[in-house]
C-alpha cells in the first residue's frame, strides 16, 4: 500500500499570498495518478485536480498541480477567502487508492 | 446537475448491521463506477469500497473486507452499502462518490463529484 504523507500539517497564509502544498509518495505513483481534493468544514469534500495537472471542471485556474514519481504539489497562485480548507491527496494509480492526512490551510 | 444523497446513517450497537443508500441523479448512473469513502470525527479521509458501471467487480479496503457488501441498482440508479458486524471504529460520515466511466482499474480512481454524506455511530 503506498503511504501519502502531506507537508505542512497546516499553512499560515494571508490572502493573496501564494500557497505550496506537498504530498509525497512512499512507491512511485503510477502514470501520475494523483488528485487533490478541497474540503470545507461541515461539506463533502470537492475535487480539483487528477492526473497530477489536470484542473477539474469549474475550477479556478490559480489551482494548479504538478510533480511525478514520488513528489506532487499543488500551488494556489493567489489565495482567496474561500480557498481556506483542508487539503488531500489521493493516489490511484495502485490498489489500494490512499488518501494523504491532509494539509489545513488557514487564515494568518 | 448531479447529485448524490445518502442515506441511512444511524446509532447502531457493535456487531450489528446497517445499510446505506445512495440515490443518483443528473447524470448516466450504469455507466460509471462509484464508491464509498468514510471520515472517522476529525480525521482524514479513507476509501472503503469501489463498483463497476456493472456491478460485476467490487473492491474493498482491507479494513472491511469480510463485512461489507458493495451493491447497486442501475434500474433504480441507488447505490448500497452493507455494512455487518460493526465496529467502533467504523463511526463516521460515510460519502458516496461518482468515479470513471466503466471500471476503476484494480478498484482505484478518482472521484469527482460527491455526496454530503451519512452519519453512521457504532456505540453501546
Amino acid at each position: 500500500e503506498i503511504v501519502l504523507t502531506q507537508s505542512p500539517g497546516t499553512l499560515s497564509l494571508s490572502p493573496g499570498e501564494r500557497a505550496t502544498l506537498s504530498c509525497r509518495a512512499s512507491l512511485s505513483v503510477s502514470s501520475s495518478y494523483l488528485a487533490w481534493y478541497q474540503q470545507k468544514p461541515g461539506q463533502a469534500p470537492r475535487l480539483l485536480i487528477y492526473g497530477a495537472s489536470s484542473r477539474a471542471t469549474g475550477i479556478p485556474d490559480r489551482f494548479s498541480g504538478g510533480g511525478s514519481g514520488t513528489d506532487f504539489t499543488l500551488t494556489i497562485s493567489r489565495l482567496e477567502p474561500e480557498d481556506f480548507a483542508v487539503y488531500y491527496c489521493q493516489q490511484y494509480g495502485s490498489s489500494p487508492q490512499t488518501f494523504g492526512q491532509g494539509t489545513k490551510v488557514e487564515i494568518k | 446537475e448531479v447529485q448524490l444523497l445518502e442515506s441511512g446513517g444511524t446509532l447502531v450497537q457493535p456487531g450489528g448491521s446497517l445499510r446505506l443508500s445512495c440515490a443518483a441523479s443528473g447524470f448516466t448512473f450504469s455507466n460509471y463506477a462509484m464508491t464509498w469513502v468514510r471520515q472517522a470525527p476529525g480525521k482524514g479521509l479513507e476509501w472503503v469500497s469501489v463498483i463497476s458501471s456493472s456491478g460485476s467487480s467490487t473492491y474493498y479496503a482491507g479494513s472491511v473486507r469480510g463485512r461489507f457488501a458493495i451493491s447497486r441498482d442501475n434500474f433504480e440508479n441507488t447505490l448500497h452499502l452493507q455494512m455487518n458486524n460493526l465496529r467502533a471504529d467504523d463511526t463516521a460520515v460515510y460519502y458516496c462518490a461518482k468515479g470513471l466511466l466503466g471500471d476503476c482499474s484494480g478498484g482505484a480512481c478518482y472521484f469527482d463529484y460527491w455526496g454530503q454524506g451519512t452519519l453512521v455511530t457504532v456505540s453501546s
